[in-house]
């Protein structure tokens, strides 16, 4: 149990255009999820925490208009890149909580490595 | 807000020997302690956890120890393994929606 999926698990795209990355929690209702962004070599940076049927939580130094995130059932969150360009380059990764479960445990997608041309 | 720092960055044994890797964090209310193993381009796995009402605790060859008083929690992997090597984290979370701060990370390499 506690899977969590996401899709696409790599995406090219042109700088300018927009990307849109998909988490689902597969077997299980997750209430928050949460983004987050990966450099090389470098740790996991909180980017926002999404909350089932309300805006999402950005950290600071997150553009919020530039990262788009919606959460609109128990099971699905997506974050979106708007007009992406180089630096936006990097391995994002989604986790979710069973809220069921009532713990703290993150479960996490096996992320997506985005590439701006 | 919490400040999660883990040494070492880098640390390489031989098969068989202990790797211990410590992080230290700021918010005493912190109360979940999770520690996850990602091999390159992969997501992050889960290895153990501890929650702050608990001083120490096991999983075959891995355990973690938290000093609650210290503020610092450790983990400890006995035998190694040459698929033990991967890289490490560290993360601590006090608030009710269980938002994570991880630590820099640890690169563990197992030499056959």
């Amino acid at each position: 149990g506690a899977v969590v999926s996401q899709h696409p698990s790599w995406v090219i795209c042109k700088s300018g255009t927009s990307v849109k990355i998909e988490c689902r929690s597969l077997d299980f209702q997750a209430t928050t999820m949460f983004w987050y962004r990966q450099f090389p070599k470098q740790s996991l940076m909180l980017m926002a925490t999404s909350n089932e049927g309300s805006k999402a939580t950005y950290e600071q130094g997150v553009e919020k208009d530039k990262f788009l995130i919606n959460h609109a059932s128990l099971t699905l969150s997506t974050l979106t890149v708007t007009s992406a360009h180089p630096e936006d380059s990097s391995f994002y990764i989604c986790s979710a909580r069973d809220h069921h479960r009532g713990t703290d445990t993150q479960y996490f997608g096996p992320g997506t490595r985005l590439t701006v041309l | 807000g919490e400040n999660v720092e883990q040494h070492p960055s880098t640390l390489s044994v031989q098969e068989g020997d202990s790797a211990v890797i410590k992080c230290t964090y700021s918010d005493s209310a912190s109360n979940y302690f999770p520690w996850y193993k990602q091999e390159l381009g992969k997501r992050p796995q889960l290895i153990i956890d501890i929650r702050s009402n608990v001083g120490e605790k096991k999983d075959q060859r891995i355990a973690v120890t938290l000093n609650k008083t210290a503020k610092h929690f450790s983990l400890h992997i006995t035998e190694t393994q040459p698929e033990d090597s991967a890289v490490y984290f560290c993360a601590a979370t006090g608030t009710s929606y269980g938002k994570l701060t991880f630590g820099q990370g640890t690169i563990l390499t197992v030499h056959p």
